[in-house]
Parts: C-alpha cells; structure tokens; sequence
C-alpha cells in the first residue's frame, strides 16, 4: 500500500524558514516523479513544485520560484520542500503527491504550515 | 500561470448525470491530453478520478467519465450517488513544464 507522511509543518513568522518532509512507503520511490501541492484554508488546490525520479527535472509554480527548492533522497525515500521568506500567503496545508499515470496518483494527508507573526 | 476554470457550484439529484468543465488555454487544457481530475471529500486529501483526458484509475466506478474539446475539458458523473457530494478539481500539464489546477467546483447531491 502506497504511504506518504508530510511532516515538518508549524506556525512560523513572516521572512523565516521551514523544512517539509515527505517519507513516502509502499511503492519504488526512484521510479516516480514528486509533486507538493497546497491549500490554503478554504480555497483551492495549488500546484508548488514537482521533481523527477533522478532530480534531472525540477518545476515551480511562479508564486515561489526563486524562495522553494524541492529535493528528493531516493536512498532515505524522501521528498523535501526548502521554503525561505515565508509569507502569510503561503498558509496553507502542505501535500506530497506521488505521480503517476501523468498525474498525481498517491496522496499525503498533508501538513500545515502558518506562517504569521 | 493563471488557474483553470471551472464552474463554482453544481447540483443534481441522486441517479441524474451532471458535467464540471474546465477551460484552459492552447498552453495547457488544449495542447496536451494531460488533463487530470480530483475528489476531495471535507478534510480528506484529493483522490485521483481521471488521468489523460479519460483515463480511470483502477477501482474508480465507470460512472465517472472525461472528455476534452479544444481547451475545454469535461468531468461528467452519471447515476448521482449521495458519495459523490465533494469538492472536484482538473488539473493540467503546461507547456512551461508545469501542472496547473482549476478553482475547483463544489458538487451537491440534493
């Protein structure tokens, strides 16, 4: 059975920084692309960044580029989101999504990060 | 990148049949078959329902169906059952490299 654990989430003030971690289970963690996704309360879905089974591909949406940098460690089966400057606006719950198919397969059950002072 | 559009809000009543669009552009829902589909129940994680336009996944009911037509895409549910109430979203690759989500729509089973 396919597992994702986010972890890493919490309240943090504005400009600071936060770690997310995704150990992911149940399936061969270096034959699949990665995905974070996030929700802020009450709204939508928004894709954050996605990254290929060896890293070689690395996509962001423009609302963090430049301030996110995903990684994965396929030896510790993890997936990773560095996030600086935080804002208010990135408030929001935190998904790791296993891709697959094209799209995103296998979902975490996320975890919050509150960013305010 | 700007977000997909979907319709807000719709409803229907248990055994009817009803259809979410989504509409993107020639950069997105248009260029490609990429075209997914999400269900999220209140305080759960999104399930995949359609992957590639038209796709099921294994164990999704046949009464979930995609469609697409230039840059417009169409997630129809027939034979309304109470579980399918939730929030539903499309989502689609980019021709940035990217993966883009519709605002999402809300589906009420009266």
């Amino acid at each position: 059975e396919v597992q994702l654990v986010e972890s890493g989430g919490g309240l943090v003030q504005p400009g600071r920084s936060l770690r997310l971690s995704c150990a992911a289970s149940g399936f061969t963690f270096d034959d699949y692309a990665m995905h974070w996704v996030r929700q802020a309360p009450g709204k939508g879905l928004e894709w954050v960044s996605g990254i290929s089974w060896n890293s070689g591909s690395i996509g962001y949406a423009d609302s963090v580029k430049g301030r996110f940098t995903i990684s994965r460690d396929n030896a510790k089966n993890s997936l990773y989101l560095q996030m600086n400057s935080l804002r208010a606006e990135d408030t929001a719950l935190y998904y790791c999504a296993k891709a697959g198919d094209t799209a995103m397969a296998a979902w975490g059950q996320g975890t919050l990060v509150t960013v305010s002072s | 990148q700007s977000a997909l559009t979907q319709p807000a809000s719709v409803s229907g009543s248990p055994g009817q049949s009803i259809t979410i669009s989504c509409t993107g552009t020639s950069s997105d829902v248009g260029g490609y078959n990429y075209v997914s589909w999400y269900q999220q129940h209140p305080g759960k994680a999104p399930k995949l329902m359609i992957y590639e336009v038209s796709n099921r996944p294994s164990g999704v009911p046949d009464r979930f169906s995609g469609s697409k037509s230039g840059n417009t895409a169409s997630l129809t549910i027939s034979g309304l059952q109470a579980e399918d109430e939730a929030d539903y979203y499309c989502s689609s690759y980019t021709s940035s490299s990217n993966v883009v989500f519709g605002g999402g729509t809300k589906l009420t089973v009266l």
